[in-house]
C-alpha cells in the first residue's frame, strides 16, 4: 500500500496568517492527490483534487501544489471557519490511502 | 442537488451482523460507483471499496475483504455495506462518499452525513 505521511499533525494560525500542510507519499503517485477539511462532527469536504485543481464552491485562498512523492495545501490567509482536521489522500493506485491528518486551530 | 442520506446509528453484539443504507439523489445513481469510508473515533480514515452500481461490481482494500460486503439497489437508488462477525475494531462511523466525476472513483466530492456503528455486548 502506497504510505501517506502527513505534517504537522497540530499547527495553530492566527487570523490572516498562510498556513502550509504537506503530504509526502511512499512513492510516486502522479498528482493523483485530493485535500479534504473535515470540521468536527461533519462528514469531510473535498477542497483540491488531481493536486492542485480547486473543488467547485471552495473558497480561492485554498490552493494545492506538488509533484512526484510530495504535495502540499495552502491556505493564504486563515480564517475561523478553517479551523478543521485536514487529510490527503492518494488515488493513483489501490487501497486508497489518506494521511493521518492535521489539526489546524486559529490562535 | 446531490444527496447521500445515510442510515441512522447501530449498535451490535461481537460476532454479529449490521447492515448501513445509503440513499442516492439528485443524480443518475448508475453513472457513478459509490465509495465506503471508515473512520475509528479520533481517527484517520480509511477506504473500504467501492461499487458500481450498475453492473454491481466491487473494489476493496484487503484489509476489508473478510468484514465488508458492499450491494446497490437501482430500483430505490440506495447503496449499502454489511459488516460481519463484528468486533470492537469496527466501532466507527462508516462515510458513503460519490467520486467528483463518472469514471474516476477517487475523488470524494460527495459524503453521506455518516452512520455510527458501535460494537458492544
Amino acid at each position: 500500500d502506497i504510505q501517506m505521511t502527513q505534517s504537522p499533525a497540530s499547527l495553530s494560525a492566527s487570523l490572516g496568517e498562510t498556513v502550509s500542510i504537506e503530504c509526502l507519499a511512499s512513492e510516486g503517485i502522479s498528482n493523483d492527490l485530493a485535500w479534504y477539511q473535515q470540521k468536527s462532527g461533519k462528514s469531510p469536504q473535498l477542497l483540491i483534487y488531481a493536486a492542485s485543481r480547486l473543488q467547485d464552491g471552495v473558497p480561492s485562498r485554498f490552493s494545492g501544489s506538488g509533484s512526484g512523492t510530495r504535495y502540499s495545501l495552502k491556505i493564504s490567509g486563515m480564517q475561523p471557519e478553517d479551523e478543521a482536521d485536514y487529510f490527503c489522500q492518494q488515488s493513483y493506485k489501490y487501497p486508497y490511502t489518506f494521511g493521518a491528518g492535521t489539526k489546524l486551530e486559529l490562535k | 442537488e446531490v444527496q447521500l442520506q445515510q442510515s441512522g446509528p447501530e449498535v451490535g453484539r461481537p460476532g454479529s451482523s449490521v447492515k448501513i443504507s445509503c440513499k442516492a439523489s439528485g443524480y443518475t445513481f448508475t453513472d457513478y460507483v459509490m465509495n465506503w469510508v471508515k473512520q475509528s473515533p479520533g481517527q484517520g480514515l480509511e477506504w473500504i471499496g467501492w461499487i458500481d452500481p450498475e453492473y454491481g461490481s466491487t473494489d476493496y482494500a484487503e484489509k476489508f475483504k473478510k468484514k465488508a460486503t458492499l450491494t446497490a439497489d437501482t430500483s430505490s437508488n440506495t447503496a449499502y455495506i454489511q459488516l460481519s462477525s463484528l468486533t470492537s475494531e469496527d466501532t466507527a462511523t462508516y462515510f458513503c462518499a460519490r467520486p467528483n466525476y463518472p469514471g474516476i472513483p477517487g475523488w470524494f466530492a460527495y459524503w453521506g452525513q455518516g452512520t455510527l456503528v458501535t460494537v458492544s455486548s
